[in-house]
């Protein structure tokens, strides 16, 4: 059991190039997110998944793509990276409260990206 | 839409002594969950404690308590007989007990550096 995981741990890129971060967990939990933490902002929700083919935006979404095809995984896409997108990403997972009274959520060891 | 607040981005304490990380929320619920996570400098995010709201029993997880004041939308933290591994950023969160989807979703506040010195 890896609980979650995130690849890759860091990543250093040029402004306007594409990415993606990937997300997996082997729990399956329904919900899944993907957060970003700066400095002195704490961690606010970029999108996030309720379930295969469902998502949906959270607090700052622009410039972020997801798709959830599989329960497991959960990618997240910078289109066209930008400074601005400088951060560290954090993807947890959990069981949604609808289908499993517990509120615990478990998170990735995070991704600190650069965006030069 | 809930509001997380942590109005000390610093603090600092002993080794040994106790500390208390304050936190305050905003929220039309009456129902939630309130949660303190720890992030060493290894980046990960640590559970330390948590709270539901309808309960006023205060939670306790070894050296680490809380005082939840659900009149006040109050939830500090406090760590007793602080370590040299306790130091970290500790953040304050809320979540909702609805179960609509996307419910679950984390409202963090800005968190809170702790410094233990020897």
């Amino acid at each position: 059991n890896a609980g979650v995981t995130q690849t890759p741990k860091f990543q250093v890129l040029k402004t306007g190039q594409s990415m993606t971060l990937q997300c997996a967990q082997d729990m399956n939990h329904e919900y899944m997110s993907w957060y970003r933490q700066d400095p002195g902002m704490g961690l606010r929700l970029i999108h996030y998944s309720v379930g295969a083919g469902i998502t949906d935006q959270g607090e700052v979404p622009n410039g972020y793509n997801v798709s959830r095809s599989t329960t497991e995984d959960f990618p997240l896409r910078l289109l066209s990276a930008a400074p601005s997108q400088t951060s560290v990403y954090f993807c947890a997972s959990s069981y949604l409260a609808r289908t499993r009274s517990t509120d615990t959520q478990y998170f990735g060891p995070g991704t600190r990206l650069t965006v030069l | 839409a809930q509001t997380v607040t942590q109005s000390q981005p610093e603090m600092s304490v002993q080794e040994a002594e106790t500390v208390t990380l304050s936190c305050t929320y905003d929220t039309s619920e009456s129902d939630y969950y309130l949660f303190w996570y720890k992030q060493p400098p290894s980046r990960q995010m640590i559970l330390v404690i948590r709270q539901e709201a309808y309960k006023q029993q205060n939670a306790t997880e070894n050296r680490f308590s809380v005082n939840f004041q659900k009149a006040a939308k109050s939830f500090s933290l406090k760590i007793s007989d602080s370590q040299l591994g306790d130091a970290a950023m500790y953040f304050c969160a809320y979540r909702s007990v609805l179960t609509q989807g996307g419910s679950e979703k984390l409202v963090f506040g800005k968190g809170t550096k702790l410094t233990v010195n020897p």
